[in-house]
């Protein structure tokens, strides 16, 4: 089990330029989260797929973000026209309900925004 | 709408015990999570209490939850410098979906 994986880890781009990240969830889980974290704050939740349905998104997610989960495997998350706004880190998750169904909820090492 | 408020500071010596401290609104939370975060690393999952239980241990660490009250909290036994870290309070709603996090509280260790 190598947990939950993210690239790229860091990435600048300019203003109103497009982003794609990817994440691989721990094999098996079929529960894949994205959330978004900035400065001095917690993780806010964006979406969510149940293998490769979308079942939530947040208020959060503008027209500018999407992401799927072609295989029901990894994801992606792709952030068009970049605003300044956008910079922040972004977190995968993945999970499986256990016996207790609690869906604990591993978390990758982030890719790390930054706009210019 | 979903809120988790948490104070923003803890500063404890080395050895003695930490009480990290969260309200929460959304009465229908079935699981409440603690996770760790140290500087430039990833959310770490230290442990988990549901909502039918008012006490979990494990190892250092215990969970207190107040359901009535909407007041989680998380002691740390014996705090060492390698607790040093952000810690965030973390329930889950109904749905078994998104986890709705506070702004974490920063704890550090006096010698």
């Amino acid at each position: 089990d190598t947990g939950v994986s993210q690239d790229p880890r860091h990435k600048i781009t300019k203003r109103g330029q497009n982003v794609t990240f990817r994440c691989d969830p721990i094999s098996e889980h079929n529960r894949l989260y994205w959330y978004r974290q900035t400065l001095g704050q917690g993780p806010e939740f964006l979406t969510y797929f149940q293998n490769e349905a979308q079942l939530e998104k947040s208020r959060l997610l503008s027209d500018r973000f999407s992401a799927e989960r072609p295989k029901g495997s990894f994801s992606t998350l792709e952030i068009q026209r970049t605003e300044q706004g956008d910079s922040a880190m972004y977190l995968c998750a993945s999970s499986l309900p256990t016996g207790t169904g609690s869906y604990e909820q591993y978390f990758g090492p982030g890719t790390r925004l930054t706009v210019t | 709408g979903e809120d988790v408020e948490q104070s923003l500071f803890l500063s404890v010596r080395e050895g003695d015990s930490s009480v990290i401290n969260c309200t929460y609104t959304d009465s229908s939370s079935t699981y409440l999570y603690w996770y760790k975060q140290e500087p430039g690393a990833g959310l770490q999952l230290l442990t988990y209490i549901f909502s039918n239980m008012d006490m979990k241990q494990d190892q250092r660490l215990t969970v207190l939850l107040n359901k009535k009250d909407k007041h989680l909290s998380l002691r740390i036994a014996d705090t060492q410098t390698g607790d040093s870290a952000i810690y965030f309070c973390a329930p889950m709603g109904s749905s078994a979906s998104k986890i709705i996090f506070g702004s974490g509280t920063r704890l550090s260790i006096r010698p």
